[in-house]
């Protein structure tokens, strides 16, 4: 089945405890993305990548981190997460940039104490 | 930088009858996509519809379809004979040509289906 998978599902943690939402895609797609979703503000890209070891910053990136050191695999890192990062965190995945359909990952709520 | 504006945070409807959820955007491009995408209560993300900037024709999917005024940067998205599995949040988003790769969300619509 074509999918993206974002692991893990759920997760509390504490402030500065550093973290990774792993995300894959099966699709051999070239781009890849992250968003977070809050309340009243929709889906914020955080960063994307167009293919691999090429990322770039989307509309809130500080906090995050990125690597695509393989096609499938695009994990977000929060270094050193705070309170403000908790949100619901949604992997993306298409053919060619953002103009293709988007296959989204279930979704990863992530809270930070 | 693109935005992207949903001004109606909640809509309702009765069963089978027809909505218009409303989506304006700011841009100077002129050649850009334009999506509709449903969120159930699952949080699973649908595409709806698809809509390319320079084909006049407004896009259609069964049930849905979308009235594109390019000129007046609006894209509203006509859910008819609705039903109950039509409720959900409702997002807007646009992607441009030059700024490949990013994808602008608007803050989303929540659509209530009333049997």
């Amino acid at each position: 089945e074509a999918q993206v998978t974002q692991n893990p599902r759920y997760l509390i943690t504490v402030t500065g405890k550093k973290l990774t939402v792993t995300c894959s895609q099966n699709m051999n797609h070239e781009y890849m993305s992250w968003y977070r979703q809050d309340p009243g503000l929709g889906l914020r890209q955080i960063y994307y990548s167009m293919n691999v070891e090429v990322t770039d910053k989307g509309d809130v990136p500080e906090g995050y981190k990125v690597s695509r050191k393989e096609k499938r695999n695009f994990p977000l890192i929060l270094e050193s997460p705070s309170p403000n990062q908790t949100s619901l965190y949604f992997c993306a995945s298409s053919r060619a940039g953002g103009a293709n359909v988007l296959t989204f990952g279930a979704g990863s709520r992530l809270t930070v104490l | 930088a693109q935005t992207v504006t949903q001004s109606q945070p909640e809509m309702s409807v009765q069963e089978a009858e027809t909505v218009t959820l409303s989506c304006t955007y700011d841009t100077s491009e002129s050649d850009y996509y334009l999506f509709w995408y449903k969120q159930p209560p699952s949080r699973q993300m649908i595409l709806v519809i698809r809509q390319e900037a320079y084909k006049q024709q407004n896009a259609t999917e069964n049930r849905f379809s979308v009235n594109f005024q390019k000129a007046a940067k609006s894209f509203s998205l006509k859910i008819s004979d609705s039903q109950l599995g039509d409720a959900a949040m409702y997002f807007c988003a646009y992607w441009g040509g030059t700024s490949y790769g990013k994808l602008t969300f608007g803050q989303g619509t929540i659509l209530t289906v009333h049997p």
